[in-house]
């Protein structure tokens, strides 16, 4: 267990829904990050917060919303979504985002499926 | 912009045949690099950081070793539970990770 959980693991939804991921880290850290992991492709940062204050928007559509209400969660809004959008949605957690404390800790993801 | 290339993509070994993967990076000032397995279906496991050239990590059959330009992660005698994609990671500051695409190694018995 990497102390770092995702909620659901696995979400189908339609192009008109709306659904929400869930993540939530129990290691103290006061940094979280949003990554979308896609077949043949690295790692895609989508958003960071550090303090609940978002610090980077990795230029990611508007139908990705995120939330961070406290340092120990972190939510993803769902909306409108379109096929593409299908992919392994990667939740983490760091202690800080200095070079020196930025080591990233994952939670297991929600495979996404967007029909 | 920051740049990671990990090879090979994918690498197949016999049980115990020792051998290196690759990560290749441009950054404008390497702060850290960092190197991650992930299993299928789970989230990538952090390995290793290494700081500056000539630093060298060791954790059971992998070793990690960085120059200015790249860092390898050699698998001494892997078994078949090493096998995982190994993902390679740059910071160049306070800067989130810039990761390459990984390297899917498996270890047949």
């Amino acid at each position: 267990e990497t102390g770092v959980t995702q909620t659901p693991r696995h979400l189908v939804m339609g192009m008109t829904n709306k659904k929400s991921l869930k993540c939530e880290q129990h290691l103290g850290h006061n940094a979280m990050y949003w990554y979308k992991q896609s077949a043949k492709k690295p790692l895609e940062l989508m958003f960071v917060y550090n303090f609940k204050e978002q610090t980077e928007n990795n230029s990611v559509p508007s139908r990705f919303s995120p939330e961070c209400p406290n340092s120990s969660h972190l939510f993803l809004h769902l909306h409108t979504l379109q096929p593409e959008d299908s992919a392994l949605y990667l939740c983490t957690s760091s202690l800080g985002t200095s070079v020196r404390n930025n080591e990233q800790f994952f939670g297991p993801g929600t495979r996404l499926t967007v029909l | 912009e920051d740049q990671v290339t990990q090879s090979p993509e994918a690498l197949r070994l016999q049980e115990g045949e020792s051998s290196s993967l690759n990560c290749s990076y441009t950054v404008s000032g390497l702060r850290g690099l960092f190197w991650y397995r992930q299993d299928p279906g789970k989230g990538p496991e952090f390995l290793f950081t290494l700081y500056s050239a000539g630093e060298e990590k060791e954790k059971e059959r992998l070793k990690a070793t960085l120059t200015k330009k790249e860092s390898f992660l050699h698998i001494t005698a892997p078994k078949p539970e090493d096998s995982a994609t190994y993902l390679c990671a740059v910071s160049s500051g306070n800067t989130p990770l810039v990761f390459g695409k990984g390297t899917r190694l498996s270890v047949i018995a």
